[in-house]
Order: C-alpha cells, then sequence, then structure tokens
C-alpha cells in the first residue's frame, strides 16, 4: 500500500546529541512536510519542499536541518537537541493544493 | 505562526448529539482542511473544501466556508464514542503549497 513511513518511531537521545529522522513515501507527492506536535498542542510546521525547493518558517530554529536528497525521503537533522525539543515529529506530503498523507510520526525523547 | 484558530478549545457533548467545531483564519487561502487526531495518534484527513466552495459534505461530516467571514464550521452528526478525537483545521496559504494548523478543538463524546 502506498504510504508514509516514518523511522523510527521512538527516538531517545542524550542533549546535545545530534539526531536524524527520516520519513519516505510512495505516494510520489512533490510536497514534502515536517512538523513538531507538544504535547496538546497544534502541529507546527519546521519546513517544507516543493520538489527540490526548500521553505523553511521564520520561527525554525537554526538548531533544526532538512534535507531531501530524491522525492521519496526526507530527513530532520536536530543537530543540538535540547530539552525543549522532545515533540512528537510527523512528516506529510501532498500533491500540492490538496490534502496531506501524514505518517504515524517519530516520538523524540531528550535525556 | 497560527493562521487557524479553533472554538471552542474543548467540546464534550452526549454520544448522538450533533457537535460544532469552528475555524477562524487571517489571510487568503487556496483551501481549507479538517483533520482528525487521536490521542498520541497521526493526523487522518477528514474532508478539503476549496476557496470556492461553500459546503461539502462526506458521510455524517458537513463543512461550511465563508471566505467574506474567513471562517469554517465543522459539523459531526449523531456522534459517536470514537469521534472523541482533537480535531484541527489546517489552511494552504500562498503560492508555495504551506499548510497551517490551527489549534484544535478537543472533542470528548460523553457515552
Amino acid at each position: 500500500d502506498a504510504m508514509v513511513i516514518q523511522n523510527p518511531r521512538y527516538q531517545v537521545t542524550q542533549f546535545g546529541k545530534p539526531v536524524t529522522l527520516s520519513c519516505s513515501q510512495t505516494l510520489n507527492h512533490n510536497v514534502m512536510y515536517w512538523y513538531q506536535q507538544k504535547s496538546s498542542q497544534a502541529p507546527k510546521l519546521l519546513f517544507h519542499y516543493y520538489d527540490k525547493d526548500f521553505n523553511n518558517e521564520a520561527d525554525t530554529p537554526d538548531n533544526f536541518q532538512s534535507r531531501r536528497p530524491n522525492t521519496s525521503f526526507c530527513f530532520l537533522d536536530i543537530r543540538s537537541p535540547g530539552l525543549g525539543d522532545a515533540a512528537m515529529y510527523l512528516c506529510a506530503t501532498s500533491p500540492a493544493r490538496d490534502e496531506q498523507f501524514f505518517g504515524p510520526g517519530t516520538r523524540l525523547t531528550v535525556l | 505562526s497560527q493562521q487557524g484558530e479553533e472554538d471552542p478549545q474543548a467540546l464534550s457533548i452526549q454520544e448522538g448529539e450533533n457537535a460544532t467545531m469552528n475555524c477562524s483564519y487571517k489571510t487568503s487561502i487556496n483551501n481549507l482542511q479538517w483533520y482528525r487526531q487521536n490521542s498520541g495518534r497521526g493526523l487522518v484527513h477528514l474532508i478539503l473544501i476549496r476557496s470556492n466552495e461553500r459546503e461539502k459534505h462526506s458521510g455524517r461530516l458537513r463543512v461550511t466556508l465563508d471566505t467574506s467571514k474567513k471562517s469554517s464550521s465543522l459539523l459531526i452528526t449523531a456522534s459517536r464514542a470514537a469521534d472523541t478525537a482533537s480535531y484541527f483545521c489546517a489552511t494552504d496559504v500562498g503560492r508555495d503549497d504551506k499548510i497551517i494548523f490551527g489549534k484544535g478543538t478537543r472533542l470528548h463524546i460523553l457515552p
């Protein structure tokens, strides 16, 4: 089945230790998004790609970087995780101007 | 940055009753979408309404859009226990497929 896959589902890292979260899709959608969602809050857009065009939100910390090497894959790199970065990270794809398809999320714990 | 604001923030109703949630937004949109999220899970797309549409139905869901008031409503008829979840509106703004989520309404269906 076509879908959006996120790995790992749960990630534990230490304060300051870089971490990479991955997202892959079999839907061949042009647009991929990364959201951060903290407990009982709305998903907050970090950045998104239209094909290879990268769009960074103005309030996304520099600590967060992203790569999209091809249509299918997108990565979120957190260079020096702080305690405040503990959250659910959601990846979504869209064929543009249409609904988003979300992955199950990666829950990040920072010790 | 937050584009949409849902109202109310929380809603508890008896099973079988109708639930209405509202979303207001600030800037012009290409479309508006509603999503459901069960506790600790990913987001599920419910319905998308485009800026040139005024009303849309899907099963027990009815969505309206008033672009002059920059508002939308989601009506769930004949609510069921399984409808207990958080509901978010999300707006597609600008020309770069940016999608921003509102703060959400937590719906609780009482048996």
